[in-house]
């Protein structure tokens, strides 16, 4: 168990729906990253919060969003959502993050979208 | 383009074996990288490298990096079915901390 944790596990939809997935950080931790994992594409990076601020952001549509909270929990928002989108998503925290450290990512459980 | 090409794609072994699992990569801004570990859900961190030569270990499992060729090595030796996984390596870019990832190797250890 990493510490962080992703609600909900599974997400079945249809498509043009919107959905929000959510993300808490380990204890501590200042920084949220996302990921979408899809069997063709590997575990593509999304984006990076760190204490409230988006710190990177990549391969992300602009049809999805995401804000990181005072709490420092997460959310990571789908909207008109396409078959292609079915997907495993992570949420990953770490201590810091900020431009001149180095730490370590650690994954939640992650959540399984499937849009129908 | 900044990419992270990991090879073999998929691996079968007999229990005991040793396998080397192989990263390589072209990231302008180098700062790290990692190594992790994926069974049926989230990927769990094995090793981080940073400076060439040195070798991470951890039980049966370790890895080097070579910052001149630009690649590193996860060798797992006397492999028991349990390690069984998607191997992941990812290369941390230092100019904006992403993650660039590479696709995996799938390795299936038989008894």
């Amino acid at each position: 168990d990493s510490g962080v944790t992703q609600t909900p596990k599974h997400l079945i939809t249809a498509t043009g729906q919107r959905v929000t997935l959510r993300c808490s950080p380990r204890s501590g931790d200042l920084s949220v990253y996302w990921y979408q994992q899809s069997l063709d594409q590997g575990l593509q990076f999304l984006i990076h919060y760190y204490n409230g601020e988006e710190r990177a952001k990549g391969n992300i549509l602009e049809r999805f969003s995401a804000q990181q909270f005072p709490d420092l929990h997460s959310e990571l928002n789908l909207s008109s959502l396409e078959l292609g989108d079915s997907a495993l998503y992570f949420c990953a925290s770490s201590a810091r993050g900020g431009a001149t450290s180095t730490d370590t990512q650690y994954f939640g459980p992650g959540t399984r979208l499937t849009v129908l | 383009e900044d990419k992270v090409v990991q090879s073999p794609l998929s691996l079968v072994v007999h229990e005991g074996d040793t396998v080397t699992l192989n990263c390589s990569y072209e990231v302008t801004n180098f700062r790290s990288l990692l190594w992790y570990k994926q069974e049926k859900k989230a990927p769990t961190f094995l090793f981080m490298l940073t400076s060439s030569g040195i070798e991470k270990k951890s039980g049966r499992l370790s890895s080097i990096l070579d910052k001149k060729e630009l690649f590193s090595i996860l060798n797992i030796t006397a492999t028991q079915t349990g390690d069984s996984a998607i191997y992941l390596c990812a290369v941390e870019d230092g100019n904006n901390r992403k993650l660039i990832w590479g696709l995996g190797t799938s390795l299936a250890v038989n008894p």
